[in-house]
């Protein structure tokens, strides 16, 4: 099966400070990359997305960055809140974004 | 516009009995997709549906699990026989599929318990 290998699978970070969590992937077909942020007893939601076409998107204060040639991506999250305490999902999908291939998930805490 | 809405969000069964999860799409929606979560792992992909078709099914273990998406009605997923091992939280996501994005909407969940 075609993996998506994400680290660290857990992580603490200071408020204010940047929280990075990186993803590479196996599968060279996989065209559409998203990030999903999961809370306790809720189901993923979708944070950012990016095509393989471009090398980073940034929307407000979580930004994607994408290395095609080294078959990874990252995301950042600046100016980390508490309320970003959360888990982290990043994912691959083929043809527009048919099943999704999830990484095993980064537990993310932003401590005061 | 309600969500995706899956129930129940708790279900308790004993071995040997029948599971039977329930995922209603979001308004306007025709795919719906399942996945399974273990205990401190990822999603892993199930099985993929349109209305009355299942698109693909890699992911569904051979026996005993089977889904469907009727023309009127929720989707369900059906487990025969659980096990211990089919304890897990099962999540349904839906989506449109009328641009490149495709974004999947994913519900709640259903924790599922096998005693």
């Amino acid at each position: 099966q075609q993996q998506v290998k994400q680290s660290p699978q857990s992580l603490i970070v200071q408020k204010g400070g940047i929280s990075i969590i990186n993803c590479a992937y196996e599968n060279t077909a996989f065209d559409y990359f998203p990030w999903y942020q999961q809370f306790p007893g809720k189901g993923p939601a979708l944070l950012i997305a990016i095509r393989p076409d471009v090398s980073e998107k940034k929307e407000g204060r979580f930004t994607i960055s994408f290395n095609k040639s080294a078959k990874q991506f990252s995301l950042h999250i600046m100016d980390s809140q508490p309320g970003d305490s959360a888990t982290y999902f990043c994912a691959g999908s083929t043809g527009g974004g048919n099943k999704l291939t999830f990484g095993t998930g980064t537990q993310l805490k932003v401590e005061l | 516009n309600a969500g995706v809405m899956q129930n129940p969000r708790h279900l308790v069964r004993r071995r040997g009995q029948e599971a039977r999860l329930r995922c209603s799409p979001m308004k306007g929606h025709s795919h719906v997709y399942w996945y399974r979560q273990l205990p401190e792992e990822g999603l892993k992909f199930m099985v993929y549906l349109q209305k009355e078709n299942i698109i693909d099914e890699s992911g569904m273990p051979k026996e005993r699990f089977s889904a469907e998406f009727p023309k009127e009605g929720p989707s369900i997923l059906r487990i025969q026989q659980v096990v211990r091992g089919d304890s897990a939280a099962y999540f349904c996501a839906s989506s449109t599929r009328r641009d490149r994005k495709n974004i999947q909407y994913f519900g709640a969940g259903t924790r599922l318990s096998v005693l």
